[in-house]
């Protein structure tokens, strides 16, 4: 496939729990973003990559947040301790160099019971 | 103020009709601007990119930008039922000397109905 592709596509986890969501962006594409989505509300920007540079994390609500991207490709963004709060679709985009089209994969529905 | 808003919803046109959607911006030096549709339950479609001042038409959508009023809106011809769906509009917010893209940063976005 050509689109992004997030995994896994749904994740129920216990409160306390870590998990790990994965995004594989477009083959070239330097750009990728993390959002949240939760229920009925807009899209809470969460991490920005871009090439090399040092990623813009000022969307990460906390330090239980955290993500990386390994070798300009796949990110990985890992929740610790979920709390319920955290219950949201987790969104990723990337986009190619120089342009800011940005295309979505099909998103991880977290739950934290 | 927020960086990037939308006009308030829910907004209900009967089908056929022009349907107008609106965002305004904060940044004065955006270059790029975006508008998604995201069906109920799916993830955001990029639906039409605009760059210049002017009008971008694309079959039976028309973006318009005016940056120095720092206004971007989408007009939907002829709507149809099928174009029901939350709109919404993105900005790519580049600071004033700022030599690179910054982040993709999204409006709340607008429910739009189409009734037949």
């Amino acid at each position: 496939g050509a689109g992004v592709s997030q995994s896994p596509s749904n994740k129920v986890t216990e409160k306390g729990k870590d998990v790990e969501l994965r995004c594989d962006p477009i083959s070239g594409h330097t750009a990728l973003y993390w959002y949240r989505q939760s229920l009925g509300q807009g899209l809470e920007f969460l991490i920005y990559f871009q090439g090399n540079s040092a990623p813009d994390k000022s969307g990460l609500p906390s330090d239980r947040f955290s993500a990386e991207r390994t070798g300009g490709s796949v990110s990985t963004l890992t929740i610790q301790r979920t709390q319920q709060e955290d219950s949201a679709v987790y969104l990723c985009a990337s986009s190619p160099v120089r342009a800011v089209e940005a295309f979505f994969g099909q998103g991880t529905r977290l739950t934290v019971v | 103020q927020k960086e990037v808003e939308q006009n308030s919803g829910p907004l209900s046109v009967p089908e056929g009709a022009i349907a107008s959607l609106n965002c305004t911006y904060s940044d004065r030096v955006s270059q790029s601007f975006f508008w998604y549709r995201q069906y109920s339950g799916k993830s955001p479609e990029l639906i039409m990119s605009i760059y210049s001042n002017g009008d971008k038409e694309d079959g039976r959508f028309t973006a318009q930008l005016n940056k120095a009023s720092q206004y971007v809106s989408l007009l939907i011809r002829d709507s149809q039922p099928s174009d029901s769906a939350t709109y919404l509009c993105a900005v790519n917010l580049r600071r004033a000397g700022g030599t690179s893209y910054g982040k993709l940063t999204f409006g709340q976005g607008t429910i739009l109905t189409v009734h037949p």
